[in-house]
Formats: structure tokens, sequence, C-alpha cells
């Protein structure tokens, strides 16, 4: 069981090239997540999934897009990297949403650097 | 505005000896307050979720203490090792709507 995984652990980009953040769960989660940790910030969720082939904005979307295409995956893309998309991008699950009590469940991260 | 704030930002402590960290909250509609430990580099990893109607919970060493008519909670670390040394966030779920998180607490133990 491994839980969360995310991949690349490590990414650097030129500003205006693109990429895309694989994330796989194997807890058999409907709820998905895509954060960003910043410095000095708390984490910011930028978008959200709550079941397979579903995907939803959150606080700071703007120049990611992300697909839901298995319920186990869920993938985040970078169109067109800006150095202030440099940051740590955390992936998480969860059994259920915002409302309950379940527990998200964190992957180890990628940190992206553009620039 | 909906925000969780820590204090303190940062703290030192000695192998051993125990410590309290601090979260005040203005989160509404409130559902439950989380505890998450994130080691450098890693991912948070929960700690413990507590609802309104809950004043204390435990998880080993740490326990942790809600107030929601205060809007505070506490995390207290008894006996600290060194394996402590992270950072410390506190969460707030605004129910059915989003977690909103902290900047974090970093200890560091030292021998």
């Amino acid at each position: 069981n491994a839980g969360v995984t995310q991949t690349p652990k490590f990414r650097v980009l030129k500003t205006g090239q693109s990429m895309t953040l694989l994330c796989a769960q194997d807890m058999n989660h409907e709820y998905m997540y895509w954060y960003r940790q910043d410095p000095g910030m708390g984490l910011r969720l930028i978008h959200y999934s709550v079941g397979e082939g579903t995907t939803a904005k959150g606080e700071v979307p703007d120049g990611y897009n992300v697909s839901r295409l298995k319920k186990q995956n869920f993938l985040l893309g970078l169109e067109s990297a800006a150095p202030s998309q440099t940051s740590v991008y955390f992936c998480a699950s969860s059994y259920s949403d915002y409302g309950s009590s379940y527990e998200q469940y964190f992957g180890p991260g990628t940190r992206l650097t553009v620039t | 505005k909906n925000q969780v704030e820590q204090s303190p930002q940062s703290l030192i402590i000695l192998e051993g000896k125990n410590c309290t960290l601090q979260c005040n909250y203005t989160v509404s509609p409130f559902s439950n307050l989380r505890w998450y430990k994130q080691d450098t580099g890693r991912g948070p990893v929960s700690l413990t979720i507590m609802t309104f109607s809950e004043n204390t919970k435990s998880n080993g060493r740490y326990t942790a203490t809600l107030d929601a008519d205060t809007k505070q909670s506490s995390l207290h670390i008894t006996a600290s090792q060194l394996s402590d040394s992270a950072s410390y966030i506190c969460v707030a779920n605004q129910a059915g709507t989003a977690l909103i998180f902290g900047k974090g607490t970093t200890l560091s133990v030292s021998s």
C-alpha cells in the first residue's frame, strides 16, 4: 500500500515550457486535490476532484489545468510555465469531502523551479 | 476573512522538554480543526482531527485541545524527541467548502 505517490520529485523548467505532474493513490479515494506550498504561506488549493471524470477550481487555479480520467490518478498540467509557479506541489486524497472528518493523505511533493 | 494564525512562528527546545503550539482561527461555518506534522522535504501527515464538540484528542505524545467558543486550539508535545523537529500546521475546516491552512510553527528539538 503505497498511499499517495507523485511524479516527478524535482523538475526545472524554463519560462514558457509545459509539463504534467502525476499523482496516484491506491486507497480507492473519491476525492483528490492539488495544493501548492510557498515559503511563508499556508498550503493553497489549486484544483480538486470529487470523483472520476470531475474537476473543480480551488483558490489559485490560474495557469493550471487538471484531469481525472481514472479514479486513482489526478494530473496537474502547466501549459506555459511562469517563474511565479515556482513552488512545491502536493497532491492529496481523501475518502470524503470537506464537510467530513475524513483525513486527507498527502503525497511527498514535487519541487518545481521555473527559470 | 477566513484565516488561521499560528504562534510562535518558530520554537527551539531541548530534547525531553514539553512545548505547546497555539492556533487561532476565524473560519465560518466551522466543521473541524486539524493538526498536521510536516517533516522537511515531506508531505504533511495528520496528527489529530477534532470536531467542534470535542475538547481534546491525543495521539501518543501529542495532545490537541479545542475551544470552539474562543476559536482557539493548541498542540501540546510531551517529552520531546529529536524526531519531533518539523513544521506543525493547524488547519480549520470551513464546513463543506475548504480547508484553511495556517503558515505553520517550525519546531527544532536539540540534544
